[in-house]
């Protein structure tokens, strides 16, 4: 069974479009990440939900809102979508315990493509 | 600020050669390290991990030491195989922060 699952995969539209991405833990873990993936394979952290509440807020365009209904959720919706929103986009959990050692537990990554 | 530094990819090796995927970090304190592998169509996972001075970390046949004096971490393997081909990622993590990730090191291995 998949411990960190996303939707969609892959996902191509339009600019201006509004999209979403979900993600679901099964892993019991308080923590998760939204990171995005560039072209050239950096990494880099945008958001992070403890609990469903906000902890980590990157100097993330407010275009990008990530929404936590529970603990094993975190979504994360953009807005008026932008050629530079292209990239893989990974969500990621990690336990209470584990946190602070830096261990997390990652999803498959969501393709995104803005035409 | 923190940040992690690895050397360019891709790297290209044949199978059985000896692996070294150099990383440096800039950190204040004492961060702890790891390396991260992304197999193809896959999330990262955990290769290892080293949280103090001197720590070596291994798993898979792969070794880390870490190395205040140089600010280092680099990645080793003394037989790379093919099943080996993956991107790798060196970061950091200081106490109460975040993970930081380096740019990542393509590895491809040739039969």
């Amino acid at each position: 069974d998949t411990a960190v699952s996303q939707t969609p995969k892959y996902l191509v539209t339009q600019m201006g479009n509004d999209k979403s991405i979900k993600c679901e833990q099964n892993l019991g873990h308080d923590t998760m990440y939204w990171y995005k993936q560039d072209s050239k394979k950096f990494l880099k952290i945008m958001f992070s939900y403890n609990n469903k509440e906000l902890i980590i807020n990157e100097t993330v365009p407010n275009r990008f809102s990530p929404k936590s209904p529970d603990k094993a959720h975190l979504n994360l919706h953009i807005n008026s979508l932008e050629l530079g929103d292209s990239a893989v986009y990974f969500c990621a959990s990690s336990h209470p315990g584990t946190a602070n050692t830096g261990e997390l537990f990652f999803g498959e990554g969501s393709r995104l493509t803005v035409l | 600020g923190n940040s992690v530094t690895q050397m360019e990819g891709p790297v290209t090796l044949s199978e059985e050669a000896f692996l070294t995927i150099n990383c440096t970090y800039t950190a204040t304190g004492y961060p702890s390290l790891f390396w991260y592998v992304q197999y193809p169509g896959e999330g990262l996972q955990l290769l290892l991990k080293a949280t103090k001075a001197d720590d070596k970390g291994s798993n898979k046949g792969f070794e880390a030491t870490y190395r205040k004096e140089t600010t280092s971490f680099h990645l080793e393997k003394g037989s790379v195989q093919v099943s080996d081909s993956a991107v790798y990622f060196c970061a950091l993590k200081n106490q109460g922060g975040k993970l930081i990730f380096g740019q990542g090191t393509e590895l491809s291995v040739k039969p």
